[in-house]
């Protein structure tokens, strides 16, 4: 199984400035993988596949990079409405893979 | 408007069995294999079921083969998860989504299952 592993478990960030999040794969998943938003009392909303992929409405402030095992998820400019979890989810194996177990985005 | 909607999470003693059910609109149901993802709350996300979308091929996480069974109705663009033997380590929310071309696109808001004596 491939294990997925996110840093920072926590990452605190003033509005307006920028969050970088990582995510690591145990073995290459290639370009397949996912980033997820989750906000309290919700379900995850996907916000990048194909590693960079924006998802429909997804605002431009949100970009993916990385291949390989290697990933990062980009927030540029943070809004109030981003400080949330995020997961991200490798599907190169089928049946689909595995999430990491999530970063939380806090405000400082 | 796409909308899948959960409903069957109740609170369970171990052992006992429940079937959840997803009810679907706003998309072509049969363009779609549907997975079931699940999170214990306060906790991180686990993929738990996946059916293609003619319900051809099913699939199943190690910690649910042989007690749950996936299904889906295309005639009523609905999906189903049976689960038998529940254990405490099966409570959680239930989201039941949507993927095409490997794109996970849509989730519902999740129905809570508790499995407590």
């Amino acid at each position: 199984e491939i294990v997925m592993t996110q840093s920072p478990a926590t990452l605190s960030v003033y509005r307006g400035e920028r969050a970088t999040l990582s995510c690591r794969a145990s073995q290459t998943v290639s370009r397949n993988l996912a980033w997820y938003q989750q906000k309290p009392g919700q379900a995850p909303r996907l916000l990048i596949y194909g590693a960079f992929t924006r998802a429909t409405d997804i605002p431009a402030r949100f970009s993916g990079s990385g291949s390989g095992t290697e990933f990062t998820l980009t927030i540029s400019s943070l809004q109030s409405e981003d400080f949330a979890v995020y997961y991200c989810h490798q599907y190169n194996t089928w049946p689909p893979g595995t999430f990491g177990q999530g970063t939380k985005l806090e405000i400082k | 408007e796409v909308q899948l909607v959960e409903s069957g999470g109740v609170v369970v003693q171990p052992g006992e069995s429940l079937r959840l059910s997803c009810e679907t609109s706003g998309f072509t149901f049969d363009d779609y294999s549907m997975h079931w993802v699940r999170q214990p709350p306060g906790k991180g996300l686990e993929w738990v079921s996946l059916i293609t979308w003619d319900g051809g091929s099913s699939f199943y996480a190690d910690s649910v083969e042989g007690r749950f069974t996936i299904s889906r109705d295309n005639s009523r663009d609905s999906l189903s998860l049976q689960m038998n033997s529940l254990t405490t380590e099966d409570t959680a929310f239930y989201y039941c989504v949507a993927e095409r071309k490997r794109i996970w696109d849509y989730w519902g808001q999740g129905t809570l299952v508790t499995v407590s004596s």
